[in-house]
């Protein structure tokens, strides 16, 4: 079967860095996303990495190992707006977009 | 670029009762459509996808003829709720993909359905 997993909740304080880590098991692999969705809003995207290695957008970083099916987000200098959940999602052979549940991140003062 | 726009942004209707919603891409032609249901605290669930002109391709466990899905044009899909019941109010969100190499997909805003 395919699997996406991400932690489900992670808390970080205002001004820190955060990582958020992705793994995939998925039949074939055409590209992994991640996407932010504020509570009771629609997913918008943040990053798109098909090759290994980190694409650095602002203070949002993307990181992908293909062998090692792996993925992570980084975020910087947090800020109270990012507080959000933040989806993986990887385009399988098929070009179909399986999603990760979904990591719940809390910025607190 | 890349603007994807949903109607309506939320909507009560009365249980057995139809309800229709709208998805448009607005400044791009769309040659696939998604559909997505989300309840609370929870990932989104994939509808059914949807190519212009063709019919949908619906996920396992989900009714076709409850959810009814039209992909007129390269703009424009709707999703029809038919005999809603309590249990169908969810978050529904629709996103928009013009293909090329990077498969990703544009989200409209999402419509949020209460069925009373």
């Amino acid at each position: 079967g395919q699997n996406i997993d991400q932690p489900t909740e992670m808390t970080a304080t205002e001004g820190a860095i955060v990582q958020i880590n992705c793994t995939y098991q998925t039949s074939g692999f055409n590209g992994l996303f991640w996407y932010q969705q504020h509570a009771g809003e629609a997913p918008t995207f943040l990053s798109y990495n098909v090759l290994d290695g980190l694409e650095e957008k602002g203070r949002f970083s993307s990181f992908l190992s293909r062998s090692k099916g792996y993925s992570y987000l980084l975020l910087k200098e947090l800020q109270m707006k990012d507080s959000a959940s933040y989806l993986c999602a990887v385009i399988d052979s098929n070009y179909q977009l399986i999603w990760g549940a979904g990591t719940k991140l809390i910025i607190k003062p | 670029g890349a603007v994807v726009s949903q109607h309506p942004s939320w909507v009560i209707c009365k249980s057995g009762t139809s309800v229709k919603i709208e998805c448009r891409s607005l400044d791009f032609q769309a040659t696939t459509m998604f559909w997505y249901r989300q309840f609370p605290k929870q990932s989104l669930m994939l509808m059914a996808t949807s190519n212009e002109g063709s019919k949908a391709t619906y996920e396992q466990g989900v009714e076709k003829d409850k959810f009814l899905i039209n992909h007129a044009s390269l703009t424009l899909s709707t999703l029809t709720v038919t005999s809603a019941h309590p249990e169908d109010s969810s978050f529904y969100i629709c996103s928009a993909s013009g293909g090329g190499d990077y498969y990703e997909q544009y989200f409209g805003p999402g419509t949020r359905l209460t069925v009373t």
